[in-house]
Order: structure tokens, then sequence, then C-alpha cells
């Protein structure tokens, strides 16, 4: 398996106030992307990463921001939380020296806003 | 803009039948990449089959093959001998775009698939 480790597995927070998502692989790739999932949608790309400080924008990054200083770690901040990015968030990681270049997936972080 | 389109969202199969999940594909990129995760119930996403849009064979994967379609804009997933262990959610999902760059997906909603005895 793919060494992707997403941190906290589990956050309950509440309405307006910050909250930051970690996700660190041991794998050395350069792409790392952000994803949510909500029932009815699967999966949206909220952000992505295609190297150390280059990031850009997905179908659904309002209301997020991300930052990425090292290979390993990308962040995912919620300024100011809201009920509505009440979701499970999927960090996933490619390389795309692969002929598929699939992602693989970390193991999700749910996040509850009260 | 890229959309995946999968239609039945239950399935049930009896174990050791073959079952088909169907995933229809739109994008006007000539280049592109099909894919197929499965979710179990414990909630991580497991890769399974990978089909390019210049592949001229269909994918297969031990028990997993993709019906690739090009004309009719469908990558239906075949399972052949259900186990028990397939019980989870399949999504398709669509990469628009050669590889060599970051692999955005867009995912459909799933299919939630039940292999009884």
């Amino acid at each position: 398996d793919a060494g992707i480790t997403q941190s906290p597995r589990h956050k309950v927070t509440e309405t307006g106030t910050p909250v930051t998502l970690r996700c660190h692989q041991t794998e050395n790739h350069r792409y790392m992307y952000w994803y949510r999932q909500d029932p009815g949608h699967g999966l949206r790309l909220i952000h992505y990463s295609y190297g150390v400080k280059d990031t850009d924008k997905g179908e659904v990054s309002d209301g997020y921001s991300v930052s990425r200083s090292k290979t390993e770690d990308f962040l995912l901040t919620l300024e100011s939380a809201t009920s509505s990015q009440t979701s499970v968030y999927f960090c996933a990681i490619s390389e795309s020296v692969l002929q598929s270049n699939e992602q693989f997936f970390g193991p999700g972080t749910r996040l509850t806003v009260l | 803009a890229q959309k995946i389109t999968q239609t039945q969202p239950g399935m049930f199969v009896q174990e050791k039948e073959a079952v088909t999940l169907d995933c229809t594909y739109d994008t006007s990129d000539p280049s592109y990449g099909l894919f197929w995760y499965k979710q179990p119930s414990s909630g991580e996403m497991i890769f399974l089959i990978y089909q390019g849009s210049y592949d001229q064979q269909n994918a297969t994967e031990g028990r997993y093959s993709l019906n690739f379609q090009k004309a009719r804009k469908s990558a239906n997933l075949v399972i052949s001998a259900s186990q028990l262990g397939d019980s989870a959610m399949y999504f398709c999902a669509m990469r628009a775009g050669a590889t060599g760059t970051a692999s955005k997906l867009t995912f459909g909603t799933g299919t939630r698939l039940q292999v009884t005895l």
C-alpha cells in the first residue's frame, strides 16, 4: 500500500473556527490532491499540487486553501468552517511516470462542523 | 467539462456470478484515462483498473475487466466470479488529458454492489 497518512482521522468543530487537515506521504510522488466525498456526489476535487509551493484549484475550491512547503506534506485549511463543509476528506497522490498515473488515496478524514 | 455517469445506484449479484457495473463518460479531450475504484464499508479507496483512451485492448486485472466502447463512450466494469468480499461501493472516474501532468479525476456517483449467497 502507498504510504499516505491523514491527520486527524476524525474531527468535530464549530462553525466559524479554522481547521487544518494534514496529508503526509512517504512515496515521494510529485502530485497531491484533496477531495471531498458527499452522498450523491461521489468525490470532488478541491485543490491539487504539482510540486512544492505549486498548487491549483479544483472543482469545489471555495472556502478552502492549501499549502505544500515540502514534497511529503499537503495541508488543507478551512479558514472559517461552515456546516456545508461537513464531509469526508480524502488526500491522494500520483506520479506521472506511471502509465496510468493512478491516484492512491489516504484513509480519509471525517469532519463534522456543528 | 468532463462528466461521468453511473446510472445504477445499487446492484445485487449472487456469489460466483459475473456482474457488470455501468459507466458512461463525456469529454471533448481526445486523450483521457478511465479508472475504477472500490470503496468497501471501511471507507478506503482502492484502485482496481485503468484504461487509456488510446489503448487497443480492454484492460484486465485478475477478476476485473473493463469493457471499453469508445464510440459509445462507455467503460463498464465486469467482475467475474463474484465473492462476498466484492460487496462495496464502486466508482468510475476519468482523467482528461494525457499522462505526464496532474491526474485530476472526475468521479461518478458510484454503484453499491451487494454480493449474496
